[in-house]
């Protein structure tokens, strides 16, 4: 079946750096991604999305690029903060339903 | 405002038992979610409604069933529970008809432990 995953499970990064997650998704067919933050002992909450008309597009310290020629994605976290310390995943909603990868847990280090 | 509410916040259950999950949410919204999360295997779909009276299987529904007999609420229960459905479980909403987007709003969750 379709799957969407991330290249690594953990990413440590100093306080103040850039952090970059990725994700490749298997439908070619997707055209609407979304990354989701989910903090210990929380659900995960809403990051951005980023729509197939597009090849960027940024938020508040966060900018995600899609490239749908190697159907890959990626989050970029501007000058890293231990509040930005979580499970980062990324999902595919296929007829509504997301299809999440399986997240990549992000540590700050002071 | 709560968005979306979930009870209990945790439950250690016997095997065998019956147990049912609750949800609640507050937004109106049509569409409604349960997932589970197990180390290492991410979020995975067990049911969904697209609208009050309507439900649909997800990517692991068995052992589980849902009802959505209103708007704001989206039940999910464990008829045997079997050691196998220890997870936390997370209930999710979504509007896409009025935000365009397909956003879903997660609840805080319920971590089940089934011996």
């Amino acid at each position: 079946g379709e799957s969407v995953g991330l290249h690594l499970p953990t990413l440590s990064v100093q306080e103040g750096d850039n952090s970059i997650i990725n994700c490749a998704y298997s439908n070619s067919a997707s055209d609407y991604f979304i990354w989701y933050k989910q903090e210990s002992g929380k659900g995960p909450q809403f990051i951005i999305d980023i729509r197939s008309n597009m090849d960027k597009r940024q938020g508040q310290r966060v900018t995600v690029l899609l490239n749908k020629t190697v159907k890959h994605l990626s989050l970029q976290i501007a000058a890293t903060q231990p509040g930005d310390s979580a499970v980062y995943f990324c999902a595919d909603p296929q007829g509504g339903k997301l299809i999440f990868g399986q997240g990549t847990e992000l540590s700050v280090k002071p | 405002i709560a968005g979306i509410t979930q009870a209990p916040t945790s439950q250690i259950l016997a095997a065998g038992r019956r147990m049912t999950l609750r949800c609640t949410q507050d937004m109106r919204h049509n569409a409604m979610y349960w997932y589970r999360q197990d180390l290492g295997l991410g979020l995975r779909l067990i049911h969904y409604s697209n609208t009050a009276g309507t439900t649909g299987k997800g990517e692991v529904p068995d052992g589980y069933s849902v009802s959505r007999a209103n708007t704001d609420d989206f039940p999910l229960t464990l008829a045997s529970a079997v050691p196998s459905q220890t997870s936390v479980y997370f209930c999710a909403s979504s509007d896409s008809a009025t935000s365009g987007s397909d956003e879903q709003f997660f609840g805080p969750g319920t971590r089940l432990t089934v011996l």
